[in-house]
């Protein structure tokens, strides 16, 4: 149980182009859904958080305008990167958080590396 | 904010030694303390947790202990296996509102 899923694992895109990545948690809801970036032989860095039908908070130094976060149902939050440049390319990697026995942990999904030439 | 150092940033082990990871946290009111393993191209999986009600918990080979007076808690890895091979991440978290706040990684290598 308390699987995330990703889509798509991988995407090449152009400069100037967006790119959506999805996140699904499939056997649990997912009050709480978390997005972070990883950049090579770095840790997880925190992008932003979102609850379920409320708007996300991102952290210090993440334009929101940029990194559009959209958490429309328990299952489903997405991540769209508007107006990709090069230094945007990154590992993206969504995590969840249920309710109830789940609420303390978070469940990581298998990630989407994203490379904008 | 919470703030959580790691050690060390590499480790090599031969097959079938032990392995030690160790962590320290900043915010005496973090309770919850999960360590996950990523392999490459992979995101982070949890392997074990600890909460701060409890000194230690095992499962199998892998082990976590906690110490909340010195705010530190250890990933304990016996017989080591080539498999365990990984990149692993301690984190901590104040409270169940709150997003964990993860370590640097320490990238063990176990050689056969």
């Amino acid at each position: 149980g308390a699987v995330v899923s990703q889509h798509p694992s991988r995407v090449i895109c152009k400069s100037g182009t967006s790119v959506k990545i999805e996140c699904r948690s499939l056997d649990f809801q997912a009050t709480t859904m978390f997005w972070y970036r990883q950049f090579p032989k770095q840790s997880l860095m925190l992008m932003a958080t979102s609850n379920e039908g409320s708007k996300a908070t991102y952290e210090q130094g993440v334009e929101k305008d940029k990194f559009l976060i959209n958490h429309a149902s328990l299952t489903l939050s997405t991540l769209t990167v508007t107006s990709a440049h090069p230094e945007d390319s990154s590992f993206y990697i969504c995590s969840a958080r249920g309710a109830g026995y789940l609420y303390n942990e978070q469940f990581f999904g298998p990630g989407t590396r994203l490379t904008v030439l | 904010g919470e703030n959580v150092e790691q050690h060390p940033s590499t480790l090599s082990v031969q097959e079938g030694d032990s392995a030690v990871i160790k962590c320290t946290y900043s915010d005496s009111a973090s309770n919850y303390f999960p360590w996950y393993k990523q392999e490459l191209g992979k995101g982070p999986q949890l392997i074990i947790d600890i909460r701060s009600n409890v000194g230690e918990k095992k499962d199998q080979r892998i082990a976590v202990t906690l110490n909340k007076t010195a705010k530190h808690f250890s990933l304990h890895i016996t017989e080591t296996q080539p498999e365990d091979s990984a990149v692993y991440f301690c984190a901590a978290r104040v409270s169940g509102n709150t997003p964990l706040v993860f370590g640097k990684g320490t990238r063990l290598s176990v050689i056969a």
